[in-house]
């Protein structure tokens, strides 16, 4: 089955610094991926889309130059958390898809703690 | 995209049959019925999906009544590692909106021995 691979599965960095987080598509060529946000004792929260060779579509209330997403080839995607903060502290899972009549594969998550 | 509704919390005896159920009423006729599941710190993990017939797979079957305007996943023989969130989502294939899966609250199934 369709297999994506997201690192770090941990971070903790200092506030102020920056984070990226892979996510790659092991297995199949992922035209779009997705990017979320997951706060403790809440469900996902969609952050941005962003189509293989595009820029990503932010969803309302990200701030795009904060969570910078680059989606440069069809196996891999990064976002990277520019001068982190602690509220910005979150699990942060991705989600890949070969196309609009295909499923979702997801990672398994970035859990993200500035300190 | 129709809006889920789902019970917040269930418990369920292991080896017994989990029967979760979802209204999605404002459906359309091009949605699909997604359920995925989130164990603790986890990514969803896909469990089954269906338009209007009734599915199965290793994991669960999928009941979608005649009306689509509700279904049940069911897990026939639970187990104590089937304890996560459930979150019944549906989706339209194809077409040239965003289709990105919108997550709600979920249904939290909690597996005892």
């Amino acid at each position: 089955g369709a297999v994506v691979s997201q690192h770090p599965s941990w971070v903790i960095c200092k506030s102020g610094t920056s984070v990226k987080i892979e996510c790659r598509s092991l297995d199949f060529q992922a035209t779009t991926m997705f990017w979320y946000r997951q706060f403790p004792k809440q469900s996902l929260m969609l952050m941005a889309t962003s189509n293989e060779g595009s820029k990503a579509t932010y969803e309302q209330g990200v701030e795009k130059d904060k969570f910078l997403i680059n989606h440069a080839s069809l196996t891999l995607s990064t976002l990277t958390v520019t001068s982190a903060h602690p509220e910005d502290s979150s699990f942060y899972i991705c989600s890949a898809s070969a196309g609009r009549n295909y499923g979702y594969t997801f990672g398994s998550g970035t859990r993200l703690t500035v300190v | 995209d129709a809006k889920t509704t789902q019970p917040p919390s269930m418990d369920c005896a292991e080896g017994r049959a989990a029967n979760l159920p979802c209204n999605h009423s404002t459906i359309s006729g091009n949605e699909y019925v997604y359920w995925y599941r989130q164990i603790h710190s986890q990514g969803p993990q896909y469990i089954i999906h269906g338009l209007k017939n009734n599915e199965t797979n290793e994991m669960a079957s999928l009941i979608i009544t005649e009306d689509r305007k509700s279904s049940t996943l069911i897990l026939p023989h639970a187990t104590l590692r089937d304890t996560a969130v459930y979150y019944c989502i549906v989706r339209a294939r194809g077409g040239n909106s965003g289709y990105a899966l919108n997550f709600g609250k979920g249904t939290s199934l909690l597996v005892t021995p």
